[in-house]
């Protein structure tokens, strides 16, 4: 199995703040990683596919960059709906695995 | 808009089999795999299997003798049966759209159930 490594586990920040959660594969997974938001009680939302593709209807604040093992999901000014949990995941190989999330809470 | 409506057995006994259903609607059916994802309470995702309209299947190993998923086309639904149920067992288990593409590899979930809260116990 590919396992799916998020830094940090969790983390304070402001309204207004840059956001950065990181995401690494134990393997080369090219670009084909995910990223979602869950809020409590609610189904994950899909943010970005393809490493670096906005979902449709989701702000640009929203980013994702990287290839290979190394992810980085990037929020800019972030705001107060944007306080939940991230996942990414790897589609590159069966089975589908999660990071462990990183919950994004107000400082 | 795509919809995905779930229901099954919220409360099970140790040995006992889970049995879920989603219907989906707003959408085509083929195309896509139809997974099975859980989460239990306070903790992460993991990822059950999928299926697809043919019928085609994968499971994740870690679940893979106990799981099966199957589909109905006629009604545009696939379930999800996993037998010899434990407390480690306990989740919310969510139905969700897979949808691959080239740049995708074997696919995004764009779209998910609301989720059942499986509780197995004594």
């Amino acid at each position: 199995d590919i396992q799916m490594t998020q830094s940090p586990s969790s983390l304070s920040a402001s309204v207004g703040d840059r956001v950065t959660i990181t995401c690494r594969a134990s393997q080369s997974i090219t670009s084909f990683l995910n990223w979602y938001q869950q809020k409590p009680g609610k189904a994950p939302k899909l943010l970005i596919y393809a490493a670096s593709s906005l979902q449709s209807g989701v702000p640009s604040r929203f980013s994702g960059s990287g290839s290979g093992t190394d992810f980085t999901l990037t929020i800019i000014s972030l705001q107060p709906e944007d306080f939940a949990t991230y996942y990414c995941q790897q589609s590159y190989s069966t089975p589908r695995t999660f990071g462990q999330g990183t919950k994004v809470e107000i400082k | 808009q795509v919809q995905l409506q779930q229901w099954g057995a919220g409360l099970l006994k140790p040995s006992e089999t889970l049995s879920l259903t989603c219907a989906v609607s707003g959408g085509s059916f083929s195309g896509y795999y139809w997974n099975w994802i859980r989460q239990p309470p306070g903790k992460g995702l993991e990822w059950i299997g999928e299926i697809n309209h043919r019928g085609s299947t994968n499971y994740n190993p870690s679940l893979k003798s106990r799981v099966t998923i199957s589909v109905d086309t006629s009604k545009n639904q696939f379930s999800l049966r996993l037998s010899s149920v434990t407390a480690a067992d306990t989740a919310v288990y969510s139905c969700a759209r897979g949808h691959p593409t080239a740049a995708a590899g074997m696919g995004y979930f764009d779209y998910w159930g609301l989720g059942t809260l499986v509780t197995v116990s004594s």
